[in-house]
């Protein structure tokens, strides 16, 4: 049970380049979330889906789009990177809603030169 | 809009020393509480967690928090502390809409441990 991976760890980005965050989880959940963490600002969501084939904006989601293609794996896209997207992403999922509790991935550094 | 507000940014206590972090929150009904524990280079791990019942809520590594509507708080205790428990701490809190969790998060606390 690898619970929830992200792939990659690290990415350097010039502005303007595209790429995607994978996020995958073993645990057969339900629910799956973006967050982007900076400094002193703590955690925001910028996306999350509620079930396969289903998404829907968090907090800041200006500049990102994502995927629930296949109910284990969540896609986070950035299609013009800017240097204001540099930041440390974690992908969470949890087995229902409400308060069931959600399981972290390690987290993937990007930075946007 | 609902926020929070964790005020000490770093905190630094003895190993064996108790400890209180604190949050507040501004929400405009009765919210969901959370406090999550972030070691350095990891993701989040679930402390514990409100939602009703019993204002004292128990959660895991030996540590609890109390809900104080009255004074909008939802501090998070622990009565001896270990090195191990040096990390970030987290205190969230948000709506659930249609199942989904929306939190809104605290800007976090440092802990550090003096042996």
């Amino acid at each position: 049970n690898a619970g929830v991976t992200q792939t990659p760890k690290f990415r350097v980005l010039k502005t303007g380049q595209s790429m995607t965050l994978l996020c995958a989880q073993d645990m057969n959940h339900e629910y799956m979330y973006w967050y982007r963490q900076d400094p002193g600002m703590g955690l925001r969501l910028i996306h999350y889906s509620v079930g396969e084939g289903t998404t829907a904006k968090g907090e800041v989601p200006d500049g990102y789009n994502v995927s629930r293609l296949k109910k284990q794996n969540f896609l986070l896209g950035l299609e013009s990177a800017a240097p204001s997207q540099t930041s440390v992403y974690f992908c969470a999922s949890s087995y229902g809603g409400n308060t069931d509790t959600q399981y972290f991935g390690p987290g993937t550094r990007l930075t946007v030169l | 809009a609902q926020s929070v507000t964790q005020p000490d940014i770093h905190i630094t206590v003895s190993e064996g020393a108790s400890l209180e972090l604190r949050c507040n929150y501004s929400y405009g009904a009765t919210p969901y509480l959370f406090w999550y524990v972030q070691s350095p280079g990891q993701g989040l791990q679930l402390l514990l967690k409100y939602f009703s019942g019993d204002t004292l809520v128990q959660g895991i590594k030996g540590f609890e928090a109390e809900f104080k509507r009255s004074q909008s708080s939802f501090n998070l205790r622990k009565p001896s502390v270990h090195w191990s428990d040096a990390a970030e701490y987290f205190c969230a809190v948000g709506p659930i809409i249609q199942g989904a969790q929306k939190l809104v998060f605290g800007q976090g606390t440092r802990l550090t441990i003096n042996p």
